[in-house]
């Protein structure tokens, strides 16, 4: 079956990076796009990125523009997204999704809680 | 960006109840929608795609509809594991964007 497997949560100070993983199996990598969505402890869900794992073509929210990078590493089946400068906004659950044509965003990830503190 | 309104915030309703939840588009975006089901602390699920088709496994129970800027998701009798909160999503253009979302609470 599908799954999106996550990293494990994560603490930062503000200013510094994180990255969090979101390794997929059950279905061939590289022929589904790979979106991140994050979630503000009692807020609503914010699209942030998709990611084409097979080209590794990237379209941003223009929010995050500059400080997000997500790639793939097809070799593991693994899409990556690094978020950089930390602020404490950035305190949230990130989750990475599958799209299929049609029924959207089908599969999600179990979601990773990354906290910004000092 | 398109800005999705989505109504009420909130609701309280009882078992059996029909319940409808409204999201309105900024501009157009076809039938580009799709309807979320989130449980607390966890992922969401996906009820609705293409505005008016139902994801697989997903009970009749749940239907939805609209086309352009103004959609609709029903739920013709409210069940005890309904109790959730509700997100619409269009993803007609980037950046993909959520409704407010409609929390929905045990009378």
């Amino acid at each position: 079956q599908v799954q999106l497997v996550q990293s494990g949560a994560e603490v930062r100070k503000p200013g510094a990076s994180v990255k969090v993983s979101c390794k997929a199996s059950g279905y061939i990598f590289t022929t589904h796009y790979i979106h991140w969505v994050r979630q503000a402890p009692g807020q609503d869900l914010e699209w942030m990125a998709i990611i084409n794992p097979s080209s590794g073509s990237t379209t941003y929210a223009q929010k995050f523009q500059g400080r997000i990078t997500v790639t793939s590493d097809t070799s593991t089946s693994t899409v990556s997204m690094e978020l950089r400068s930390l602020r404490s906004g950035d305190t949230a659950v990130y989750f990475c999704a599958r799209e299929v044509s049609g029924p959207g965003l089908d599969s999600w990830g179990q979601g990773s809680l990354v906290t910004v503190s000092s | 960006d398109i800005q999705m309104t989505q109504s009420p915030s909130s609701l309280s309703a009882s078992v059996g109840d029909r319940v409808t939840i409204t999201c309105r588009a900024s501009q157009g975006i076809r039938n580009d929608l799709a309807w979320y089901q989130q449980k607390s602390g966890k992922a969401p699920k996906g009820l609705i795609y293409a505005a008016s088709s139902l994801q697989s496994g997903v009970p009749p129970r749940f239907s939805g509809s609209g086309s352009g800027t103004e959609f609709t998701l029903t739920i013709s009798s409210l069940q005890p594991e309904d109790f959730a909160t509700y997100y619409c999503l269009q993803h007609n253009s980037y950046p993909l964007t959520f409704g407010g979302g409609t929390k929905v609470e045990i009378k």
